[in-house]
């Protein structure tokens, strides 16, 4: 059973705009969310974080909000620049060693 | 360079083969991962090794066989594999201890493999 949901497979945003990724989980125990980026060919690469105790986390273009009732996540990207064409991995961090990951949503963003 | 080196980046062999995957991190971390990789699913977790010791099996097939000689390397030894255990294989490690740093984990860029 999937704990951590990507239900948009893909998202194309026009540059300068903002880019919003969702993700939904459904294990109550997650007590760490990361979200990753991923080039073609190359591994994923670490994001932004946030802690299950905090609601909202920024990192100059991005930010992290988390909305524990609804077990919902997302990642705001503002503003969209064509280099952030990839595709991003939601994970949930539950007990010390599992983390747990979505589908992925690839972002693609038109000059 | 994510510090996480995984060899080979692509791999082609036969279900009767044996071939092994190298995973190898120099950034101190403790913890290091086996991922799989298969199209439109979610990164399935394999196999994790904190100080060398192996602290999760996810009901892996035992044609997978992992191992961690110390904290810096982790191989995954393949043999009498199946088509559809065609993906891409990540290697991860994670510092393990002290702060938010602890739980980010660092991926190697994969290894790409084909079974025919």
């Amino acid at each position: 059973d999937q704990q951590v949901k990507q239900n948009s497979p893909s998202l194309s945003v026009q540059e300068g705009r903002i880019s919003i990724l969702n993700c939904d989980y459904t294990n109550s125990m997650f007590d760490y969310f990361l979200w990753y980026k991923k080039y073609p060919a190359e591994g994923p690469t670490f994001l932004i974080s946030i802690s299950s105790i905090k609601d909202k986390n920024e990192d100059g273009r991005f930010t992290v909000f988390l909305n524990k009732s609804a077990k919902h996540l997302s990642l705001h990207i503002v503003p969209s620049q064509p280099g952030d064409s990839a595709v991003y991995f939601c994970a949930a961090r539950a007990w010390e060693n599992q983390f747990y990951f979505g589908t992925g949503t690839s972002l693609t963003v038109i000059p | 360079e994510t510090g996480v080196t995984q060899t080979p980046r692509h791999l082609v062999m036969g279900m009767t083969n044996k071939k092994s995957l190298k995973c190898e991190q120099h950034l101190g971390h403790n913890a290091m991962y086996w991922y799989k990789q298969s199209a439109k699913k979610p990164l399935e977790l394999m196999f994790v090794y904190n100080f060398k010791e192996q602290t999760e099996n996810n009901s892996v097939p035992s044609r997978f066989s992992p191992e961690c000689p110390n904290s810096s390397h982790l191989f995954l030894h393949l043999h009498t594999l199946q088509p559809e255990d065609s993906a891409l294989y990540l290697c991860a490690s994670r510092l393990g201890r002290g702060g938010d740093g602890a739980n980010v984990l660092t991926f190697g860029a994969g290894s790409r493999l084909t079974v025919l």
